[in-house]
């Protein structure tokens, strides 16, 4: 089955700097990775994905990079903000008519002011 | 984006009792729904696929007679945790898809806010 690798498990950036989380899959047939962002106590929230035929997708300061060949996506948030601090998950799956989600490890992101 | 609304929030409950957990999509139709289990600073395990309208597909190693798993319409599915044990403490969340989406978007979940069971 798909296994989703996530570092780091922990970043602290400066508000205001840029932060990249980064996951690697198994699975080539997988061709749909979202994100996820989860704030304590509460269930997780989809912030961006991308599928596998883009190799990038922006919405303001967030940003997804994909490399299908290398089996590796990664999150970018540029001018990081405190409420920005939460947990990010990756997640791959092989898309419509298969949704099951694998998830990554999670990284806590801190935002420090 | 669509709204899953997930409730209780928390319960507390004795070890022996069983909980019911319900999922509910607001605003749109979930032919599927799938619980998670996590527990703390952890990440989110599958649980079981929960299918409107036929029997659920659990992972392996979670207990189908554990776990009970009832989606008897569109935009409701239950996970009732069955004489609960300290060790079923968890947070559990449930997400669905929009099946009504129009393709790409229809492969999005939406969560719901989760549960945080505590089994005393």
């Amino acid at each position: 089955g798909e296994n989703v690798e996530q570092h780091p498990s922990t970043l602290s950036v400066q508000e205001g700097d840029s932060a990249v989380i980064k996951c690697t899959y198994s699975d080539s047939a997988s061709n749909y990775f979202p994100w996820y962002k989860q704030e304590l106590g509460k269930g997780p929230q989809l912030i961006i994905d991308i599928r596998s035929n883009v190799g990038e997708k922006k919405d303001q300061r967030i940003a997804v990079t994909l490399n299908k060949t290398a089996k590796h996506f990664s999150l970018h948030i540029t001018e990081t903000q405190p409420e920005d601090s939460a947990v990010y998950f990756c997640a791959a799956s092989k898309g419509f008519g298969n949704e099951k989600l694998t998830f990554g490890t999670g990284t806590r992101l801190t935002i420090i002011p | 984006g669509a709204v899953v609304s997930q409730h209780p929030s928390w319960v507390i409950c004795k070890s022996g009792t069983s909980v019911k957990i319900e999922c509910r999509s607001l605003d749109f139709q979930a032919t599927t729904m799938f619980w998670y289990r996590q527990f703390p600073k952890q990440s989110l395990m599958l649980m079981a696929t929960s299918n409107e309208g036929s029997k659920a597909t659990y992972e392996q190693g979670v207990e189908k007679d554990k776990f009970l798993i009832n989606h008897a319409s569109l935009t409701l599915s239950t996970l009732t945790v069955t004489s609960a044990h300290p060790e079923d403490s968890s947070f559990y969340i449930c997400s669905a898809r929009d099946r009504q989406g129009i393709f790409p978007t229809n492969e999005k979940l939406f969560f719901g806010s989760g549960t945080q069971l505590s089994v005393l």
